[in-house]
This record gives structure tokens, sequence and C-alpha cells, in this order.
């Protein structure tokens, strides 16, 4: 499967505790995005990194969310002191964007499905 | 006010109707368009990519009015298939890509 991919599909964890999501973007893909969504809404942005470059994150995000992207690969989605209000999908995807276009097309993975208790 | 914003509906329309969604974004220096559809419990897929003269893919029309800074999405001839909900995504200030609520479409037997 040469899609996006992320593991797990499901994390059910204690509030308090520290997760870590991670996403597989398609391989020759340079930008990668992680969106939060919630029952009846969209996505939501979170963060966006170029190759291994994180160019933007959200201003709604708290600073105990942090993502990485080490070698412009496999990105990883950390959420520490997990809070019941975390609860929600985490969709991650990919794109490859050339230069100055602005055709951009996500393809998005099936998500983490986080619940705090 | 939201960066994008869509009518959540849900639209119910019977199958063979024709239906439209509007969307209006706020950032006038936004370059790219999309329509995304979502089904239930799944993620997000893209439907078509919206221009500025406007394009048609089958039954769907999506249309761009860059001076009123909304975009439509025309779906004609509805099938029980097209039930989902339909996301609006325009490009920001630094190019990433937002998302609006969705709208729901449900069509009817």
């Amino acid at each position: 499967d040469t899609g996006v991919s992320q593991n797990p599909r499901h994390k059910i964890t204690k509030r308090g505790q520290n997760v870590t999501f991670r996403c597989d973007p398609i391989s020759e893909h340079n930008r990668l995005y992680w969106y939060r969504q919630t029952l009846g809404q969209g996505p939501e942005f979170l963060t966006y990194f170029q190759n291994e470059a994180q160019l933007e994150k959200s201003r709604l995000l708290s600073d105990r969310f942090s993502a990485e992207r080490p070698k412009g690969s496999f990105s990883t989605l950390e959420i520490q002191r997990t809070e019941q209000g975390d609860s929600a999908m985490y969709l991650c995807a990919s794109s490859l964007t050339l230069g100055g276009a602005t055709n951009e097309k996500l393809f998005f993975g099936s998500g983490t499905q986080l619940s705090v208790l | 006010r939201k960066e994008v914003e869509q009518d959540p509906g849900p639209f119910n329309v019977p199958e063979g109707a024709t239906v439209a969604f509007n969307c209006t974004y706020s950032n006038s220096a936004s370059q790219s368009f999309f329509w995304y559809r979502q089904d239930c419990r799944k993620e997000p897929k893209l439907l078509m990519s919206v221009y500025s003269s406007g394009n048609e893919d089958g039954r769907f029309t999506a249309q761009l009015n860059r001076a009123s800074q909304y975009i439509s999405l025309l779906i004609r001839d509805s099938k029980l298939s097209d039930s989902a909900t339909y996301l609006c995504v325009v490009s920001g200030a630094t190019n990433k890509l937002i998302f609006g609520t969705g709208t729901l479409l449900a069509v009817q037997p």
C-alpha cells in the first residue's frame, strides 16, 4: 500500500498521560500536514512541514502539542499531559508541491482516533 | 469570522435532484480552492479542484467568484452514493490548506 499510513488507528489513554502518533506519507511527497477533527466539524489545521522544516503551527495549539519530521519522511505528533478535550480524530495528509505551484492536492491517512478518559 | 465558512446542512434531497453548496472565504489572497468529500468515519478525499474559469467533472460543477470570495459546488442528478459531507478547502495566508466545517448531503430514495 503506497498511501498515507497512520499508526495507531485507535488510542485510549488516561488524562495526564503522553501519547505519540506516527504518520508515514506517500514517499515522494514533500509536504506533510496534521489536522484534528471532531464530530460535525471539518478538519482543523494543526501544523505542517515542507521536507523536515516545520513551516507553521496553529496558534490554537497549546505547548503540550509538538510535531517532528526529522528526516523529511515520516512524522510524529506528541501530546503531553493529555486532557479530555484532546479527544478527536488526528489526521495526517501529504502532498507534492513543486516550486510555486498552487494546485496542491492532499492525500489523507485513515487517522488516529484518540480517546482521553 | 472563520477563514472558511459553509452551511452545515443537512441538505436532504431526493434522487435525481440538483443541489448546490456555497462556501465563503475571508482571505482575498487565497490562490487554491478545492472541494473534498468525506464519507462517514472515513478520511477526506479530493473531489475536484476549483479553477477561476469554473470546471466540470461529470455531474459536478465547481465555480469560483473571487470578487465575492465564494466558491460553489453544483451536483446534478443526485445519486444515493453522493450522500456524504462536502468540505470546502482554501489556501490560507501562508499557503496552508484550511477546511470549512463541511456540508452534509443526504440523498433520499
